[in-house]
């Protein structure tokens, strides 16, 4: 059974750093992986979304990187800003359609 | 890249009714979900949304329940039935072209039951 656990589930950093936020899945047999953002009370928005024959994916200041073999996920964030405090959420396409969510990791981008 | 509506975005009911969620998507998609997020909790998939034919639903999850409609490839149903407290809940659909596509998701419908 697939678990999807993110690391770690809360984050508050100052305005400016970079941050690493971690993803890791027990099944390497994974169609693809995709990082969403949400912010509170609403809806999910898709970040970035890697193949599983792909080794990352860039957007303006987000890299996601994906190792299937040992099942992790890095989602990393530049020069961060108080606009992108949210919670990021991991999931896992395994095949069927079947998504399976990781637990977020709420972030706080301190001015 | 697909762009989601749901209605109500939010209502307060009591225990014992039923609320119908509908979900609109601007173009057509192959694959339509319901997923639901419990407070402080992450996303789990309710079931899968089938154009013309009964949906597909995960474990725990049953028709009686959660009846969902998808009577074309643009727009969905949820029907969250018999009402309790426990259904507290966010409910999302989200869209998918295909297999291996980017996942949109609708802005959610917060249900809170009395």
């Amino acid at each position: 059974k697939q678990e999807v656990t993110q690391i770690p589930a809360a984050l508050s950093v100052p305005e400016g750093e970079n941050l690493v936020l971690n993803c890791s899945f027990t099944d390497s047999a994974i169609y693809n992986l995709q990082w969403f953002r949400q912010d509170p009370g609403k809806g999910l928005t898709s970040l970035l979304l890697i193949q599983s024959s792909q080794r990352e994916q860039t957007s303006g200041r987000l890299n996601a990187s994906l190792d299937k073999s040992s099942g992790r996920s890095t989602l990393y964030i530049a020069a961060s800003q108080p606009g992108d405090s949210a919670t990021y959420l991991c999931a896992v396409d395994t095949g069927g359609f079947k998504t399976i969510f990781g637990a977020g990791t709420r972030l706080f981008v301190k001015a | 890249s697909a762009v989601i509506s749901q209605k109500p975005s939010r209502d307060i009911c009591q225990r014992g009714t039923s609320l119908t969620i509908q979900c609109q998507v601007d173009s057509q998609v192959t694959m339509m979900f319901w997923y639901r997020q419990q407070p402080g909790q992450s996303l789990t998939l309710i079931a899968t949304a089938n154009q013309g034919s009964e949906a597909t639903y995960e474990s725990g999850f049953v028709i009686d329940k959660f009846p969902i409609s998808r009577p074309n490839l643009t727009f969905s149903t949820l029907t969250v039935s018999n009402m309790s407290p426990e259904d507290s809940s966010i409910y999302l659909c989200s869209a998918s072209g295909g297999v291996s596509d980017t996942q949109y998701f609708g802005p959610g419908t917060r249900l809170t039951v009395l």
